[in-house]
């Protein structure tokens, strides 16, 4: 079974700083996306990753995708108070029709 | 263009009740998927529909839960007797390619159990 651990659950930064958010999966995929929610609302498509070692980028998020680590990355840059959101990544099980997401991480950008 | 869209945006039912939740899909999408959100948590994978194929009903949780998609339109997702534990944010996506990287997702439906 696909499991899908994302960390950390909650992030408390301050404008300017940068962290990253990370997503481990369980099983072989080299299928990964990265998802925003406001509050209330519903999701927004960031980041496609389809291959090993892909990485893209889009205002001050990076991600990026190691298939053989299983591991995603989220990286964010010099943080502004519009990026507060929860963030998912979900992996695309192999040879499946359903994405298994992540627990998502709560990101609060203080002013 | 019009997206995905869901009713109601909010329901609040008594345990014991069934409810019905409605998904349209974006014209021409061919794949729907259901799925729940409980409160802090991610995703889980409900129910597939592409085109006329069986659907995938592995993510159902109990058979208290159905869907239907009439061709490749309306879907509804139906609880019956309702639990406290079924309270949850359900969200539709739909999908051209019918592949998950090209799901775009509807703004949910607010199930409240009391």
């Amino acid at each position: 079974e696909l499991k899908v651990e994302q960390n950390p659950l909650f992030l408390s930064m301050q404008e300017g700083k940068n962290y990253t958010i990370y997503c481990n999966y369980s099983t072989t995929s080299d299928r990964l996306y990265w998802y925003r929610q406001d509050p209330g609302k519903s999701l927004e498509s960031l980041f496609v990753l389809l291959s090993n070692g892909a990485v893209k980028q889009e205002g001050r998020l990076m991600a990026s995708l190691d298939t053989k680590a299983r591991l995603s990355t989220l990286h964010i840059t010099a943080a502004v108070h519009d990026l507060s959101a929860t963030y998912f990544c979900a992996v695309d099980m192999e040879y499946g029709n359903k994405l298994v997401f992540g627990a998502g991480t709560i990101l609060r950008v203080k002013s | 263009g019009a997206g995905v869209s869901q009713s109601p945006s909010n329901k609040v039912t008594e345990k014991g009740k069934d409810v019905e939740l409605r998904c349209d899909p974006i014209s021409g999408h061919t794949a729907l998927y259901w799925y729940r959100q409980r409160l802090g948590q991610g995703l889980e994978f409900l129910i597939y529909f592409q085109g006329n194929s069986a659907p995938d009903k592995s993510g159902l949780p109990s058979d208290r839960f159905s869907a239907e998609r009439t061709g490749e339109s309306v879907s509804t997702l139906t609880i019956q007797r309702t639990q406290q534990e079924d309270s949850a944010v359900y969200l539709c996506a739909s999908s051209r390619t019918g592949l998950p990287r090209d799901q775009y997702f509807g703004p949910g439906t607010r199930l409240l159990v009391l």
